[in-house]
């Protein structure tokens, strides 16, 4: 079945350490985000990438890094930088172009800094 | 630039009665609309949404949602309630304009919660 892929679905991390979440879709998707979410803020675009070797802060990117090399994967890295990364993580997949902007998620992966 | 204002942050509904859930829009130009849910620790799932014609939308779950361009609205209802209907909300809007084209903005999300 076609879907998106997130792993791990928990990870805790001593701060300092930098950690890497990782997203696949098998969708054939040329976009793909990633979203933070935290209680009573909905979800916040953190970065995104339209095609391969190319992507675009979003509107809370300080802290964290991304790369897309291939289509299918969009992992996020969570840097020492980022001052608060206690968060639940979404990566999500859309096709690109004139569709509908419809998103497709991941069933996330909720990081905790101890 | 897009936005969208979900009214109330919790909502509790006795099983049976009405859901109403509220959302409202900004836009420069036609927006498309959604509606997703999210149930504890899992990704969101799309339930409804509205891009052109038709301003009564049916989504999965017996919901529907009304785009109502007068009152910038997109408010989601379901007429009877059911256990399984507790979760999280999110209306959203796309980004029409060149620099937020494709990309979703969300609302901060309002909590169902259903009694017996």
């Amino acid at each position: 079945d076609g879907g998106i892929t997130q792993s791990p679905k928990y990870l805790f991390r001593k701060e300092g350490q930098n950690v890497t979440l990782s997203c696949e879709q098998n969708l054939n998707h040329d976009a793909m985000y990633w979203y933070r979410q935290d209680p009573g803020q909905g979800l916040r675009l953190i970065y995104y990438s339209q095609i391969v070797n190319d992507f675009q802060k979003g509107d809370i990117a300080e802290g964290y890094s991304v790369s897309r090399e291939k289509k299918e994967s969009f992992p996020l890295t969570v840097t020492s930088a980022q001052k608060n990364p206690t968060a639940f993580y979404l990566c999500a997949s859309s096709m690109k172009g004139l569709g509908t902007g419809e998103l497709f998620f991941g069933e996330g992966s909720r990081l905790t800094v101890l | 630039a897009q936005s969208v204002t979900q009214l109330g942050s919790h909502v509790s509904v006795s099983e049976g009665a009405l859901v109403l859930l509220r959302c409202n829009y900004s836009s420069s130009v036609p927006p498309y609309l959604f509606w997703y849910v999210q149930y504890p620790n899992q990704g969101l799932q799309l339930l409804l949404k509205y891009t052109t014609g038709a301003t009564l939308v049916k989504g999965i779950n017996g919901f529907e949602a009304e785009f109502k361009k007068s009152e910038t609205s997109f408010h989601l209802t379901k007429p009877s309630a059911h256990m399984s209907d507790a979760a999280e909300y999110f209306c959203a809007v796309r980004g029409m304009t060149t620099d937020s084209w494709g990309k979703l903005q969300f609302g901060a999300g309002t909590q169902v919660v259903v009694t017996p």
